[in-house]
């Protein structure tokens, strides 16, 4: 079965710093990634995912995300942070032998402050 | 429709009454999936619809929580007998290929 781990509970960062999230995983095989925001009161958006190729992958809002199957990471960036990248950060793993459940982390709550 | 529909998006109920919610998934994705989010939580797995039956339940909390999905559409997620430990986000989500797509959540408080 997969897991995910976000090491980093809580992140607090200026606006126009850099930014980074960290998500590992553990899975037999390679993973299908994901990263999801969710903002206070809302329902989850998907920023980006990994399926295979090239192990940098871009998505909406500026964000990126790095897969390395050497350390199981998947670590969100965003060079430049702005006040409405404030929210909560959940990273995702799935299975790429069935269509079942996908385990989330427990999610990085970020503050960005003027 | 343009995206994944759930209904109500607020439910305050009393202790010991029984609730639905309702998912109305986005035309044509196959999978379906509802989770839970209690406050400071990540997100729990309840249950997984492939069409209209349901390969996964392993999540339901108990048997007090139940499923269905008709039509290979909209689903209902039915909450017997609440208590206040199910106070939480319950979250709905669809997919066609892999990455969901969540609706917005309904709220249910348990008074």
């Amino acid at each position: 079965a997969q897991s995910v781990t976000q090491p980093d509970i809580h992140i607090t960062v200026s606006e126009g710093a850099s930014l980074e999230l960290r998500c590992n995983y553990s899975y037999g095989a390679t993973p299908y990634l994901f990263w999801y925001v969710q903002s206070p009161g809302q329902g989850l958006q998907l920023l980006l995912k990994y399926f295979s190729g090239d192990t940098l992958v871009q998505g909406i809002k500026g964000f990126e995300a790095e897969f390395k199957r050497s350390q199981s990471s998947f670590n969100l960036r965003k060079p430049s942070v702005h006040w409405s990248d404030a929210a909560e950060y959940f990273c995702a793993v799935g299975a790429t032998d069935s269509w079942g459940k996908f385990q989330f982390g427990a999610g990085t709550q970020v503050v960005v402050t003027p | 429709g343009a995206g994944v529909s759930q209904s109500p998006s607020n439910k305050v109920t009393e202790k010991g009454k029984d609730v639905e919610l309702r998912c109305d998934p986005i035309s044509g994705h196959t999978a379906l999936y509802w989770y839970r989010q209690s406050l400071g939580q990540g997100l729990e797995f309840l249950i997984y619809f492939q069409g209209n039956s349901a390969p996964d339940k392993s999540g339901l909390p108990s048997d007090r929580f139940s499923a269905e999905r008709t039509g290979g559409s909209v689903s209902t997620l039915t909450i017997q007998r609440t208590q206040q430990e199910d106070s939480a986000v319950y979250l709905c989500a669809s997919s066609e290929v892999y990455g969901y797509t969540f609706g917005s959540g309904t709220r249910l408080t348990v008074v």
